[in-house]
Formats: C-alpha cells, sequence, structure tokens
C-alpha cells in the first residue's frame, strides 16, 4: 500500500451504534489531519495531529473521538451520532504541520 | 474570517480553452500556496505548489501565478480538458505549527 488510505471506504450506520473510522499513512509523515466535507460545503478541519499529539480540535462535538496511537495510524470513533454527520470524512497526512497535506480516498459515512 | 477566499464558486470554460481559478489571501504570513483538486467522492489531490520566493511555477498544462502585493495567485490551465473538471481548492500556509488554510473551491467544468 502506498500513500494514505482509509476504511472503510462506505459506512452506514444507526444514531445508536458506535464504528470508527481508520487511517494509515505509508508516507513516513509526521502530521496527520480529519477533515469533514458535507455536500457542496468546504472542508471542514476538525482535528490536527502532530507527533501523535493533539494540537487543534476545531469545536468539534463530542460525539467524535479521534485517537492516534503512532504518527502512521489516526482513528476517528463515532457514537450518537445525528444524520446531520452524514458527510465525507478525509484523513490526510504531512511531513510537517505547515506543510503539504495528501489526502486518502475518504469514507463516506450516511447517518440513518 | 476568511483568510484564503476563492470568491467564484463555479467557472465553465470550453474545452481547448484557458481556465484561470483565482484565490485572494488576507495573511501577509502566508509564505507557501498549493492547489488542489478534488473529484466527486474522493479525497483532494495535490496538484502544484508555490513558495513566496517565486512568482510562478509551472508542471506541464498548469502554471501557478503569485502576485505577493496583491495577495493573489491564480491557477490556469491550458489546453482545457473535459478531464479537468473538477473542484478546485486554494490553501496556504505560514509555516510554523499551523496547518494549511484551504479556500471554499471552484467548481470548474471543461465543455466539450
Amino acid at each position: 500500500e502506498t500513500g494514505v488510505t482509509q476504511t472503510p471506504r462506505h459506512l452506514v450506520m444507526g444514531m445508536t451504534n458506535k464504528k470508527s473510522l481508520k487511517c494509515e499513512q505509508h508516507l513516513g509523515h509526521n502530521a496527520m489531519y480529519w477533515y469533514k466535507q458535507s455536500a457542496k460545503k468546504p472542508l471542514e478541519l476538525m482535528f490536527v495531529y502532530s507527533l501523535e499529539e493533539r494540537v487543534e480540535n476545531n469545536s468539534v462535538p463530542s460525539r467524535f473521538s479521534p485517537e492516534c496511537p503512532n504518527s502512521s495510524h489516526l482513528f476517528l470513533h463515532l457514537h450518537t451520532l445525528q444524520p446531520e454527520d452524514s458527510a465525507l470524512y478525509l484523513c490526510a497526512s504531512s511531513q510537517d504541520i505547515w506543510g503539504t497535506q495528501y489526502f486518502g480516498p475518504g469514507t463516506r459515512l450516511t447517518v440513518l | 474570517d476568511q483568510q484564503v477566499k476563492q470568491n467564484s464558486p463555479s467557472l465553465s470554460v470550453q474545452e481547448g480553452r484557458i481556465s484561470i481559478l483565482n484565490c485572494d489571501y488576507t495573511n501577509s504570513m502566508f509564505d507557501y500556496f498549493l492547489w488542489y483538486k478534488k473529484y466527486p467522492a474522493e479525497g483532494p489531490t495535490f496538484l502544484i505548489s508555490i513558495s513566496s520566493i517565486k512568482d510562478k511555477n509551472e508542471d506541464g498544462r498548469f502554471t501557478v501565478f503569485l502576485n505577493k502585493s496583491a495577495k493573489h495567485l491564480s491557477l490556469h490551465i491550458v489546453p482545457s480538458q473535459p478531464g479537468d473538471s473538477a473542484v478546485y481548492f486554494c490553501a496556504a500556509s505560514g509555516g510554523g505549527n499551523t496547518p494549511l488554510v484551504f479556500g471554499k473551491g471552484t467548481r470548474l467544468s471543461v465543455i466539450a
């Protein structure tokens, strides 16, 4: 595998479910990100990790919980989501926080 | 406060002609600028970048121009092809511990 991978690619969940999104980067980068993109809306930065430490949390509801166990892996744990949370969730990585970000293919999440 | 602005939400161009996408920024500390291309339901793909020490960078059909005094950059695509139809995001970085700041995107449609 090369670049940034995300699993699953598609996820449908009920409002009472708990699920997790996984991101893995094979680029040796030090920073990783979660973004949300709703239909016809701009990219919304959710979380930033640098060297496994969270450095930014942009007022994201607590029903989204990130985890970065090492510099190659990033998770987004989801619980009691709302239908308005349905969106494309994108993971990205970069060598340094300020540098070029490389994105994964995204997870299309639908909350019923 | 939007630090990176893409004031045209959409642009239509005929195949073979030049596409010009514009981006303005307000933060004078930005010194590194990027363009990304995004197809529906996929992650953005890095296209081209430019550092503030240059005013032009070219890669095949894609050229980015930077006007620091006007705090303006543009992406030129020539000749435009139907496969260029996508949403284009401008992004900027000021270094340090600040991640990229993205514009809202411009949807380019290249008409055959």
